[in-house]
């Protein structure tokens, strides 16, 4: 079974960027279905961010898309996620997901908090 | 952009009871593009449904999905206390790609 386990700084300031990491393990970040980040601000609903595929193509959600990099290193399975310019209203728990049309797994997610 | 509208925002049922949950998009969306989740407390989501109707072998028999076009439904037959929780729909397809609905809180009467 695939597992998922985000990191990264839980702490950025406005203006700043930030950055994520997401290890996969019990599968390959190369297989045939692709990877994607969900964010959810605390008490909110879910936030598509981007996805990329096994190809290193990319999509991002228009609201994002010039503030988000979304990579992968596939010599170590991980997959990144940048964004850049941050304010309040990104503060957010960030899920990194695997599964392509439809979200299979899941990592336990990581709250990043936007503050000074 | 595709937006998925879900009702009720609150369903209060008491266990044993049968749940129908609504998911409506503002376009069509293909079947084969549309899941449901399930979200408690303090956790991630887990996947339910997807492809509308088809189940992971995880998942009780008790969910269901059904629908197509625009009109999507989630129904728990039999509500355990376990399947108090939150419930979002999700399609993927149309710019942006994957988009939820705003979810329906299931509580407990």
């Amino acid at each position: 079974q695939v597992r998922l386990q985000e990191s990264g700084p839980g702490l950025v300031k406005p203006s700043g960027t930030l950055s994520l990491t997401c290890a996969v393990s019990g599968g390959s970040i190369s297989s045939p279905k692709w990877c994607s980040w969900v964010r959810q601000p605390p008490g909110k609903g879910l936030e598509w961010i981007g996805e990329i595929f096994p190809s290193g193509r990319t999509n991002y959600n228009p609201s994002l898309k010039s503030r988000v990099t979304i990579s992968v290193d596939k010599s170590r399975d991980q997959l990144s996620l940048k964004l850049t310019s941050v304010a309040a209203a990104d503060t957010a728990v960030y899920y990194c997901v695997s599964g392509g049309w439809y979200f299979e797994y899941w990592g336990q997610g990581t709250l990043v908090t936007v503050s000074s | 952009e595709i937006v998925l509208t879900q009702s009720p925002g609150t369903l209060s049922l008491s266990p044993g009871e049968r749940a129908t949950l609504s998911c409506r998009a503002s376009q069509s969306v293909s079947s084969r593009f549309l899941a449901w989740y399930q979200q408690k407390p303090g956790q991630a989501p887990r996947l339910l449904i997807y492809a509308a109707s088809s189940r992971p072998t995880d998942i009780p028999d008790r969910f269901s999905g059904s629908g197509s076009g625009t009109d999507f439904t989630l129904t728990i037959s039999r509500l355990e206390p376990e399947d108090f929780a939150v419930y979002y729909c999700q399609q993927y397809g149309s710019s942006p790609p994957a988009t939820f609905g705003q979810g329906t809180k299931l509580e407990s009467k």
